[in-house]
């Protein structure tokens, strides 16, 4: 399963984009990518997932480039809300196989 | 509406005592999964199970079983309660694609 690195905090302002950016330089062929966010108190929650290029639903934006070595998942105007660990997790999509969670972005929107 | 419930939000138990945390999931999913989640550690796979009756270890399985005998259903044991195992305990359940998981409220296990 490839390696995941990203920033372990962000600090935003309300109505602000962020970009959360994460490295997987041993991305495999069959690896997809996949973020998740965790309220405290809360169990993960899955946000988006994508194999290339960008995805959007109405959570956020995921962009990975051509060569997948990294991805970037982008939330649009975020409120105090948003405020969460964001997780991205990079493995094969087949049955049987189990996510490897990191220790995410701790991000903290203010006011 | 997808729904993953688990037996307690918070439980204390003694060191030594075998401990059972139960997770049932209403979404006919295959699989399931157990992690713990501690401060700074992140989230850490304990066991999953793609079938039933069917179980993998994860990265630490040590001090840990589980058992799958309906679908619906996986039970995490702790064996011998130790406090070291004082952590977030966290279920989750996928379709047959895994990386959509449902996570259930976690149980908060003290272990004293």
């Amino acid at each position: 399963l490839a390696k995941t690195t990203q920033p372990i905090s962000m600090d935003s302002y309300e109505g602000q984009e962020v970009n959360i950016t994460c490295s997987h330089n041993n991305i495999a062929t069959n690896d997809y990518i996949t973020w998740y966010q965790q309220f405290p108190s809360q169990g993960p929650r899955f946000i988006i997932q994508g194999y290339k290029t960008k995805v959007t639903n109405e959570v956020a934006s995921l962009f990975i480039p051509a060569d997948r070595k990294s991805s970037t998942l982008s939330l649009p105007r975020v409120s105090l809300s948003d405020t969460a660990v964001y997780y991205c997790l990079v493995g094969s999509n087949q049955a049987g196989t189990a996510l490897i969670f990191g220790k995410g972005t701790t991000l903290s929107v203010s006011s | 509406d997808v729904k993953v419930t688990q037996s307690s939000r918070y439980l204390v138990k003694r060191t030594g005592e075998k401990v059972f945390l139960e997770c049932v999931q209403d979404m006919d999913h295959e699989n399931m999964f157990w992690y713990r989640q501690d401060p700074g550690l992140g989230l850490r796979l304990i066991y999953f199970s793609y079938d039933v009756k069917m179980k993998e270890k994860g990265d630490i399985p040590e001090g840990y079983s589980v058992s799958r005998e309906k679908k619906e259903r996986f039970s995490l044991i702790l064996e011998s309660a130790s406090t070291n195992q004082t952590s977030m305990y966290l279920c989750a359940s996928s379709s047959t694609t895994p990386y959509e998981q449902y996570f259930g409220p976690g149980t908060r296990l003290t272990v004293t």
